[in-house]
């Protein structure tokens, strides 16, 4: 299995800035994840964070709205740019240590004002 | 792409009552999962279960992956059952989950 943790765990923010959310598993993983949950839905895949590389984004997802960074195996950030209260999520990252089961963190809940 | 749908997407439930929640996948998949959301928002793993049947206490699950679907059972419920179950699958080798709408789950004492 894996443990994630996410920093910040909560967020209240101006429109026209931007955040950025940590990402931390206990162990080195293949595949780190980051999705989104507007109010009241589902899940949505944002992008693959890809270590060594650019992130691979889903469509509907930029580079420019949603840097990425992954600089080891076993953390990642999402940065949430130029926001507006569009963007008022929960924000998770996820994990797939060696077998294929997908671990998240408790998500980071952000509100725009 | 794969489409993911469950059912009922409303549920609420006497304590003590068993329930049946159905996820039906539209392509062939290379994983499944279940995942109980509970009020916090934390995403909780279930099971794991491609194919076959699985049990964890007064939670079970069978896929049937020849006829693309997944039940998940609830027995004795109980109001910390409450929350939202996604089942989410896998179904090339990108390793990214594409979930279904959920069931919202409410449990009256």
């Amino acid at each position: 299995s894996a443990v994630i943790s996410q920093k910040p765990s909560r967020d209240i923010c101006q429109r026209g800035t931007s955040l950025t959310i940590q990402c931390q598993v206990d162990s080195q993983v293949t595949m780190m994840f980051w999705y989104r949950q507007q109010p009241g839905q589902s899940l949505t895949l944002i992008a693959t964070a890809n270590q060594g590389s650019e992130a691979t984004y889903e469509s509907g997802f930029v580079i420019d709205k949603f840097p990425i960074s992954r600089p080891n195996l076993t953390f990642s950030t999402l940065t949430v740019s130029n926001m507006s209260p569009e963007d008022s999520s929960i924000y998770l990252c996820s994990a797939t240590p060696s077998t294929d089961t997908q671990y998240f963190g408790p998500g980071t809940r952000l509100t725009v004002l | 792409g794969i489409q993911v749908e469950q059912s009922p997407p409303d549920l609420i439930l006497q304590e003590g009552a068993n329930s049946t929640l159905r996820c039906n996948f539209s392509d062939s998949v290379n994983n499944l999962q279940w995942f109980h959301q509970n009020p916090w928002g934390q995403l909780i793993n279930l099971f794991y279960i491609p194919s076959g049947t699985k049990q964890n206490g007064r939670l079970s699950a069978t896929t049937v992956a020849t006829e693309r679907y997944s039940l998940l059972y609830i027995s004795s419920s109980q109001t910390t059952d409450s929350g939202v179950y996604f089942c989410a699958v896998i179904y090339n080798q990108g390793g990214k989950l594409i979930f279904g709408q959920g069931t919202e789950l409410s449990v009256k004492p």
